[in-house]
């Protein structure tokens, strides 16, 4: 696609549901990162794909995040049994490796745990 | 201490006029540095890259100084669509994550 395309854009959990949030990275991106955004805050690191390798997850809060790109394309993020402090945007990136170039963005999924 | 550390603002400027911004990182092995523009409920965009021979595009002029590891911003001419957050981000190289600052909030008044 033209860009990076997350889903859904919004999700409402209730505190100790399971989520997946989904990305879509742009055609033929290598590198693929997840971050968290809390308000008023900048992104902070979660993880870090190259096709379908993990190469970094030294960002994940918990055990209770899990993030995969079986395919080298498209990732999933799950976080299980959510709790409020969960509640954040979560946005996803996508860069051809090899280049200094700064990395383009999805739109985020807002997630409000209750 | 912070990998990236910025005044968070706000900057209240009235049209017309030029304002700069401050960053600092605390890496010295940091090789990639940036600009990120944010606006309210989007996804950071990038703006501009960051040369050590300073660069400019149109009304921006990005400058960064290795020896202080210090970055900076400066708008000249400010618009109301400048109003917006703008985030300093460093990176380690190629495959290493991006260190972002917590941004700095500006709004143009007209």
């Amino acid at each position: 696609g033209a860009g990076v395309s997350q889903s859904p854009r919004y999700k409402v959990a209730k505190r100790g549901q399971d989520v997946a949030l989904r990305c879509d990275p742009i055609s033929g991106h290598v590198s693929l990162f997840w971050y968290q955004q809390a308000l008023g805050q900048g992104p902070e690191f979660l993880t870090y794909f190259q096709n379908e390798a993990q190469l970094d997850k030294s960002g994940l809060p918990s055990d209770r995040f899990f993030a995969e790109r079986p395919e080298g394309s498209v990732s999933t993020l799950k976080i299980q049994r959510t709790q409020q402090e969960d509640s954040a945007v979560y946005l996803c990136a996508s860069s051809q490796t090899g280049t200094f170039y700064g990395y383009t963005f999805g739109s985020g999924t807002r997630l409000t745990v209750v | 201490r912070k990998e990236v550390e910025q005044d968070p603002g706000p900057f209240n400027v009235p049209e017309g006029a030029t304002v700069a911004f401050n960053c600092t990182y605390s890496n010295s092995a940091s090789q990639s540095f940036f600009w990120y523009r944010q606006d309210c409920r989007k996804e950071p965009k990038l703006l501009m890259s960051v040369y050590s021979s300073g660069n400019e595009d149109g009304r921006f002029t990005a400058q960064l100084n290795r020896a202080s590891q210090y970055i900076s911003l400066l708008i000249r001419d400010s618009k109301l669509s400048d109003s917006a957050t703008y985030l300093c981000v460093v990176n380690r190289g190629v495959g290493n994550q991006f260190y972002f600052g917590t941004g700095t909030s500006l709004t143009v008044i007209p």
